[in-house]
């Protein structure tokens, strides 16, 4: 069945230092989302993106689909403890209306 | 607006009683999926609603049950519960599905004693 991978599955780093997560479809997607949830809080969407080759920015964060829109990344630049959560990522099941998320990287930021 | 909201928050139940769970999406948005999250796992799909119509269902047995209502409101039933039932209950909606953005309400935490 349609799967979505993500790796790692956790990361610590240091403030300051960079993150980045990686995240793969078995299937090629129309879209994919990401989304953050911070310890004992819901998940938060950050951002959609559609074209193949896409990349958009928020401040620090930069999001990048694949050129075959099967792989998308996101790389956090220069941490701050306000990062920590855990990062999914998500696209449409080939049939049907529902998201497939990925497992979520989990991310730890040391002060 | 108002975000997503979910009742009750919290839940303890025994092994073998039934439990329902509600969901109030976003004025608006026909589409409400429900997600269990348990620790280590990640976004589990049970089912989505979309104008009272189950449009998707995911691989959970038949004790897991769902409705939507007129006013896109979701109720999800579980019945004879089990001890590894117990979990993060998450509600998502928007606005048609997949294609747009989904907001979650902060979920029922459910602990089957």
């Amino acid at each position: 069945g349609q799967q979505v991978m993500q790796i790692p599955q956790y990361q610590h780093v240091q403030e300051g230092e960079d993150f980045t997560t990686y995240c793969n479809s078995s299937t090629t997607l129309s879209n994919i989302q990401w989304y953050k949830q911070r310890p004992g809080g819901h998940p938060v969407f950050l951002i959609q993106l559609v074209k193949s080759g896409e990349v958009k920015k928020q401040k620090r964060l930069t999001f990048q689909f694949g050129e075959a829109k099967k792989n998308s990344s996101l790389h956090i630049t220069a941490t701050q403890t306000t990062d920590v959560g855990t990062y999914f990522c998500a696209g449409p099941r080939v049939y049907g209306q529902n998201f497939v998320f990925g497992p979520g990287t989990r991310l730890s930021v040391l002060p | 607006k108002a975000g997503v909201t979910q009742t009750p928050r919290y839940l303890i139940k025994t092994r073998g009683q039934q439990v329902t769970l509600s969901c109030s999406p976003i004025s608006g948005h026909r589409s409400v999926s429900w997600y269990q999250q348990t620790p280590g796992q990640g976004l589990q799909f049970l089912f989505e609603y979309f104008s009272e119509t189950q449009r998707n269902k995911g691989n959970f047995p038949g004790r897991f049950s769902g409705r939507q209502f007129s006013n896109s409101r979701s109720e999800m039933n579980v019945s004879t519960l089990e001890l590894g039932d117990s979990a993060l209950y998450l509600c998502a909606s928007s606005f048609t599905g997949a294609r747009t953005e989904a907001f979650f309400g902060q979920g029922t935490r459910l602990t089957v004693v």
